[in-house]
């Protein structure tokens, strides 16, 4: 099926852990964006790309990393996670500038 | 600091009335809002947009009207149904400075009663 598939859809872990997020689309969109979603705060942009190769931050950037080799692709890496990272995670994606992003299904993560 | 605001959590409304659902936004920068549809443990879904060279934008059941000079705009839905329950999303984004970053509201969450 065509669209965006996030990957686990759920995880556990402990902190000081490391944790990657995969996201995955089959539009070959251009850009693709990871956003956190918290109780107060709406979602707020991590990250984003504009291409392959081609990375920014977004509002809360700090103690995440991200990588994009491949159009398709677009893994969120957690280096030493920490409690004030649990959250659900959605990757989006769109196919330019001024196109709306579709979203994927999230990935609940919980760290303990 | 919350530069797009949704100031109520919650609405409900009866199945065959209008639901508005409102949003203020602070940065006078954004020229491009949307609106998002949420189900529970599902991905928001596009639902409408509009430019800030409208004040209107209809699609079928769904129409936003943007108020640039009260930095506002509103959702209506008409008639609401049941299917339309749900968490509401309202997100703006400043193309004119050559991002395309989205800055999201809190969310309404809209109950429509049978």
């Amino acid at each position: 099926d065509a669209g965006i598939t996030q990957s686990p859809r759920y995880k556990i872990t402990e902190t000081g852990r490391q944790v990657t997020l995969m996201c995955h689309q089959t539009w070959s969109h251009s850009y693709m964006f990871w956003y956190r979603q918290d109780l107060g705060h709406g979602l707020r942009l991590i990250y984003y790309s504009a291409a392959a190769d081609i990375t920014d931050k977004g509002e809360v950037p700090d103690g995440y990393v991200v990588s994009r080799s491949k159009t398709e692709n677009f893994p969120l890496t957690l280096e030493s996670a920490t409690r004030s990272q649990t959250s659900v995670y959605f990757c989006a994606s769109s196919e330019g500038h001024s196109q709306p992003q579709h979203f994927g299904d999230g990935t609940r993560l919980s760290i303990l | 600091d919350q530069q797009v605001k949704q100031n109520s959590p919650s609405l409900s409304v009866q199945e065959g009335r209008i639901s508005i659902l409102n949003c203020d936004y602070t940065n006078s920068m954004f020229d491009y809002f949307l609106w998002y549809k949420k189900y529970p443990a599902e991905g928001p879904t596009f639902l409408i947009s509009i430019s800030s060279i409208k004040d209107k934008n209809e699609d079928g059941r769904f129409t936003v009207f943007l108020n640039k000079s009260a930095k506002h705009l509103s959702l209506h839905i008409v008639p609401s149904q049941p299917g339309d329950s749900a968490v509401y999303f309202c997100a703006a984004s400043a193309l004119r400075t050559g991002a395309n970053n989205l800055f999201f509201g809190t969310g309404t969450r809209l109950t429509v009663i049978p």
